[in-house]
Parts: structure tokens; sequence; C-alpha cells
């Protein structure tokens, strides 16, 4: 089965740029979307299709995929972007919705 | 607005079953695929179940094929997840989550805010 890989943890200082990666054979071949989850709510997406931005996410918020890795990045920090992130992909060859074991972001 | 509630959640001892339930509201609900999602305590998301618009295709995660059947009535707006053969590991806070686009390839632009599942003797 299809398997998205992301590193445990994330620091950053506020107002410095936060990168979250996602790692999957080709992943770059996929389209990936990106959610963010606080404590005790329900995740929000925040890119969807690589790097697609909902109305309402701040354009700090962006994305990329090529290769083997899809990237999310947060420009400009703030203490309210601490939250979990999760990336996610289609597998087409399975029929099933992959989601990365998640990136805790913490803002120093 | 868009609005999804769960419901039918509590404790449940193992090998016992429960159905869960999403009121969907504030949006025409038989043109969304939808799943079900879960987050054990302190882990990551699980993608359950997805069910298309008309209930045409369903697929089911691998830990769940075999015990949990996904359904929707269009009619009353709800999506519903029948869990039997419930399993110590099954417990979590579950999702129900609507596919923005058509398909499988879609990201999920709406969830409910969960209920919690617990099976424990």
């Amino acid at each position: 089965s299809y398997v998205l890989t992301q590193s445990p943890s994330v620091s950053v200082a506020p107002g410095k740029t936060a990168t979250i990666t996602c790692g999957g054979n080709n992943i770059g071949s996929k389209s990936v979307h990106w959610y963010q989850q606080k404590p005790g709510q329900a995740p929000v997406v925040v890119v969807h299709d690589d790097s697609d931005r909902p109305s309402g996410i701040p354009e700090r918020f962006s994305g990329s995929n090529s290769g083997n890795t899809a990237t999310l990045t947060i420009s400009r920090v703030e203490a309210g972007d601490e939250a979990d992130y999760y990336c996610q992909v289609w597998d087409s060859n399975s029929d099933h919705v992959v989601f990365g074991g998640g990136t805790k972001l913490t803002v120093l | 607005q868009v609005q999804l509630v769960e419901s039918g959640g509590g404790l449940v001892k193992p090998g016992g079953s429960l159905r869960l339930s999403c009121a969907a509201s504030g949006f025409t609900f038989r043109g969304y695929y939808m799943s079900w999602i879960r987050q054990a305590p302190g882990k990551g998301l699980e993608w359950l179940s997805y069910i298309s618009s008309s209930s045409t295709t369903i697929y089911y995660a691998d830990s769940v094929k075999g015990r949990f059947t996904i359904s929707r009535d269009n009619g009353k707006n709800s999506l519903f997840l029948q869990m039997n053969s419930l399993r110590a590991e099954d417990s979590a806070v579950y999702y129900c989550a609507r596919g923005a686009t058509y398909g499988g390839n879609s990201h999920f632009d709406y969830w409910g805010q969960g209920t919690l599942v617990t099976v424990s003797s």
C-alpha cells in the first residue's frame, strides 16, 4: 500500500518560514492535500491539489509537489499556526485515501 | 452554511456493534461523495471508507473491511457507518467529511466535529 512519510515535528521562530514535507514514491504524479488540525478541533484544509489555497486561508500558506516530495510552506509564521499538519493523497492502485502520519509544528 | 453533525458514539464492549450517523445540512447532500475518517487518541488521521453520491461506489480501508459498512440516505441527508466486531483499537474520534469534488482524488472541504467511540470491557 502507498505510504506517506512526514517528519514528526518541526519548530520555527515567529516571523520565520516553516517547511513541512511529505514523502512518497513518485508523489509528484499525485494531487496532494494538506490539513491543519488544532487541539480538540476537526482538521481544516489549508492547501489542496498541490498548491491551491481555499478561500479564507492566508496567502502565507503555499504548497508544491515534485518527484518524491510534497512541501507545505508557511511564511511569516504566527503563534496561531501552531498545530498538527497532515498530507493526504488518493492511491489509485488500492482505491484508498492515504494520510501522512502528521507533523507537529511548534512556534518557538 | 455547510454543517456535518456526527452522532451515535459511546462506550461499547469488544465484539459489540455501533451505528454512527452524520446529519448533513447547508448543501445538496446527494451531490457529494462522503467519507468516514477516524483519529485514535494522540494519533494521526486514518481514512476508513468512502461512498459515492449515489452509493454505487464504495471503498474501505483494509483495517475495517468486512467489519464496517458505510451507507447513506440522500432523502434524509444522512451518512451512516455500521461498525461490527469492534476491537479496542477501534477506539477513536470518528469524523464524517465531505469530498469537495468528484472521485477519490478529492480533498475534504468540510468535516464534522467528530463523535467518540470507546471500545472497552
